[in-house]
């Protein structure tokens, strides 16, 4: 089975900071990889698709890059409703693992 | 209104089993691929079982030969039938559309692209 690692685990930012958030896969999933954002209490949303496609209605300071085994999500300008927990997951090949979390907090 | 929306939850004792429900509106869950994703207490998201739209069915290892994902097309519901809970298996349960999110060069692209709210399963004597 394919497992998903991220880094780091949490991360405190001011609002407007640029935020970096990295997934490795433990084998080449080419572009199969979504991103996820959480709220506490509430369902994951699918933010990003295919590594780097933004799903409709999401900001545009939400990006994503990478392929193969290293993938990034990027906040360009972190925005105070972005405080939240992010996952990455691979959808390359059934068991759709996500990696562990990365929790966004205010500093 | 595209919706999920699970039921079924409750406290139940180890050994004992459950079944929760998804009931969708808005699309057909028998035309999608159909998840059960799960988070612990203060953990982060577990896959937990996937039934296509063709039928085929897969589960975590954590779950599998325990848990059985199936849908019931004329009440456009998915279930998951928990046997033998443990205490491990407390969690919140979400169901979630799999569906094509993108494609690109004959290549296509799927996100959990539609939650429900979630249902709580606790495992405790």
């Amino acid at each position: 089975d394919i497992q998903m690692t991220q880094s780091p685990s949490s991360l405190s930012a001011s609002v407007g900071d640029r935020v970096t958030i990295t997934c490795r896969a433990s084998q080449s999933i080419s572009s199969y990889l979504n991103w996820y954002q959480q709220k506490p209490g509430k369902a994951p949303k699918l933010l990003i698709y295919a590594a780097s496609s933004l799903q409709s209605g999401v900001p545009s300071r939400f990006s994503g890059s990478g392929s193969g085994t290293d993938f990034t999500l990027t906040i360009s300008s972190l925005q105070p409703e972005d405080f939240a927990t992010y996952y990455c997951q691979q959808s390359y090949s059934t068991g759709w693992a996500f990696g562990q979390g990365t929790k966004v907090e205010i500093k | 209104e595209v919706q999920l929306v699970e039921s079924g939850g409750g406290l139940i004792q180890p050994g004992g089993s459950l079944r929760l429900s998804c009931a969708a509106s808005g699309f057909t869950v028998s035309s999608n691929y159909m998840s059960w994703v799960r988070q612990a207490p203060g953990k982060g998201l577990e896959w937990v079982s996937v039934i296509y739209s063709g039928g085929s069915t897969y589960y975590a290892d954590s779950v599998k030969g325990r848990f059985t994902i199936s849908r019931d097309n004329s009440k456009n519901t998915l279930y998951l039938q928990m046997n033998s809970l443990r205490a491990e298996d407390t969690a919140v349960y979400y169901c979630a559309r799999v569906a094509v999110v993108g494609v690109y060069t004959a290549s296509y692209y799927y996100g959990m692209d539609v939650w429900g709210q979630g249902t709580t399963v606790t495992v405790s004597s």
